[in-house]
């Protein structure tokens, strides 16, 4: 079966380094999403990795292994807005989006 | 690019009323389009996929005549909860992307749906 595990809850402290882990298994392959959700709204959009390798985009940092079936999100210089949840999901081969549960990151001062 | 528009963004409704939410792709063509549901401190559910021209394809579990799916055009589809009750109360959003494309999935920015 089709399935994403990702830790349920982080802490971390402000302006630290924290890395959300992504483990996940599909029937093919064809990306892995990072999207941020505060709470009461709907996700947006953080990056996306289809290739092995690290993708940097300002504080934000995302790796993906394919062979391993594995990514992180890395956020650096933490700041008390980053508190939300973090979703990751991995497209399969028909295009659908297979969703962890979501990390929920707690920033603290 | 890649805009979608959601209306309501919050509701209150009796129960045994309908409700009628609106998914709108605003800058490009979504021949497909996805319904969520997401309750309290829990991931996104996929509850259908909407398909422009067609029928839409309900995840197990989902009643089709109670979530009302039509998709009437390439750039709206509306989900309807009919004969509302008490736990049909949520968060329910929308998405779309680009149709066969591994690009990004567009959310909408939720209707929150409290029936009393």
């Amino acid at each position: 079966g089709q399935n994403i595990d990702q830790p349920t809850e982080m802490t971390a402290t402000e302006g630290a380094i924290v890395q959300i882990n992504c483990t996940y298994q599909t029937s093919g392959f064809n990306g892995l999403f990072w999207y941020q959700q505060h709470a009461g709204e709907a996700p947006t959009f953080l990056s996306y990795n289809v290739l092995d390798g690290l993708e940097e985009k300002g504080r934000f940092s995302s790796f993906l292994s394919r062979s391993k079936g594995y990514s992180y999100l890395l956020l650096k210089e933490l700041q008390m807005k980053d508190s939300a949840s973090y979703l990751c999901a991995a497209m399969d081969s028909n295009y659908q989006l297979i969703w962890g549960a979501g990390t929920k990151l707690i920033i603290k001062p | 690019g890649a805009v979608v528009s959601q209306h309501p963004s919050r509701v209150i409704c009796k129960s045994g009323t309908s409700v009628k939410i609106e998914c709108r792709s605003l800058d490009f063509q979504a021949t497909t389009m996805f319904w969520y549901r997401q309750f309290p401190k829990q991931s996104l559910m996929l509850m259908a996929t909407s398909n422009e021209g067609s029928k839409a394809t309900y995840e197990q579990g989902v009643e089709k005549d109670k979530f009302l799916i039509n998709h009437a055009s390439l750039t709206l589809s509306t989900l309807t909860v009919t004969s509302a009750h008490p736990e049909d109360s949520s968060f329910y959003i929308c998405s779309a992307n680009r149709e066969g494309e591994a690009s990004p999935l567009h959310f909408g920015n939720g209707t929150r749906l409290t029936v009393t």
